[in-house]
Order: C-alpha cells, then structure tokens, then sequence
C-alpha cells in the first residue's frame, strides 16, 4: 500500500495562477483532510470531507475549494493563487475502527511558492 | 475552540539520554484524544503516540511515553534513550472527539524542534 500520495511535490506559481493539488488514499479511510503548514506554526486545517459526497470548511478555507472526486481522491483548487498561500500542504485520511475515532495517516507534502 | 501551546520552540539532548517535551492544551470538552506527531527533515508527518481522555493507563510506545494529566490539561512526551534519529520537529496535537459522520479534525501545536546531539 502506498498509504496517502500527493501530487506534485513541488510547484511555483505566480499571482492570480489557478492549481489544483490532488490526494489519493489506498486504505480505504471514510475521511480525508487539507491542512497547511507556514513556517513557525503547526499544521492548521483548511477543508474536510468526513465521507465521500461531503466536504467541509475547517480553520482558514478562504482562498479554497475542495473536491471529493470518490473515496479516494480529494483535491483542493486555488483560483487564484496569492503569495499568502505560500506554504506546504499537506493531506490525511482517516477512518473510524471499532467505535473510536482513529488516527490520521498525511501524505509527503506539496510545497507551494507563490511569486 | 480549542489551542494548543508548546512552550519549548527548540530542545537539545545527547544522545542516549532522557528528554521530556511539554505540551498544554484548553478545551472544554471532556471525551478527546491527544498526538504527538514527529516530523523529520524529510517534512512526512509521523504519529509517535496517541492518548484517550478517558484513559488513566499513561500511553507508551518503546521508547516513547506520555504524561497526561487531564485536570492539569497537560500532555508531555518524554523519550528515554535518545537516537540521532530522533531529530525532528515534534508537534503536540487535539481532537475531540465527535459523531463518526463529522470527521476528526485536529488542532496542533505550534511544535518543538529536538536536536540530537552525538
């Protein structure tokens, strides 16, 4: 199993391009999430899909848009890219095991500039 | 909403000795669950331990083990018998728990970066 994958790695773009970064899971997990990282800070949450068919706003959505192509896809799509998007991304899934809440597995990461 | 804060940016050890990293956290919930993540150079985020609220039984995994104490809202990692592997960025994270149909959506800490020191 390749766990969590994410595409591309790397990727510059200039002010007002549009991307859109994709994330695939093998395991099987129900949920999956977008999270950013900027330097000196944790990982905050941008949008969620707690199943496939739904997808919701986390902590800083405004810039975004998230897709949930199927159970195992889920990509997230700047419009219009701006320099305060400059971060690492990263994307997890997770699933619920016997009742409780599991833990989330994140892909490698997507570092993003943005000029 | 809940927040997470931990109070070390960077620690050092030599190697095969003890560290302990602190972690607090505020929420007003009472059935969650608490992470540490470690996060190498290679930047890939690594779950290291994870702890139940409604457990007393402190988590271990090997080398690594919590401190939790929930009236305190306190959460340490202590690793004994530190590895030049161990470097890395260590973050502190919270999820509450909630219905299977909503997700679990974490909060981290802003991170602890452990430098291993031969």
């Amino acid at each position: 199993n390749a766990g969590v994958t994410q595409t591309p790695k790397f990727q510059v773009l200039k002010t007002g391009q549009s991307m859109t970064l994709q994330c695939a899971q093998d395991m099987n997990h129900n949920s999956m999430y977008w999270y950013r990282q900027d330097p000196g800070m944790g990982l905050r949450l941008i949008y969620y899909s707690a199943s496939e068919g739904t997808t919701d706003k986390g902590e800083v959505p405004n810039g975004y848009n998230v897709s949930r192509l199927n159970k195992r896809e889920f990509s997230l799509r700047l419009e219009s890219a701006a320099p305060s998007q400059t971060s690492v991304y990263f994307c997890a899934s997770s699933v619920w095991s016997g009742g409780d809440q599991d833990t989330q597995y994140f892909g490698p990461g997507t570092r993003l500039t943005v000029l | 909403a809940q927040t997470v804060t931990q109070s070390q940016p960077e620690m050092s050890v030599q190697e095969a000795e003890t560290v302990t990293l602190s972690c607090t956290y505020d929420t007003s919930e009472n059935n969650y669950y608490l992470f540490w993540y470690k996060q190498p150079p290679s930047r890939q985020m690594i779950l290291v331990i994870r702890q139940e609220a409604y457990k007393q039984q402190n988590a271990t995994e090997n080398r690594f083990s919590v401190n939790f104490q929930k009236a305190a809202k306190s959460f340490s990692l202590k690793i004994s018998d530190s590895q030049l592997g161990d470097t890395a960025m260590y973050f502190c994270a919270f999820m509450k728990h909630a219905p299977e149909t909503s997700g679990s959506r974490l909060t981290f800490g802003e991170g602890t970066q452990l430098t291993v020191n031969p």
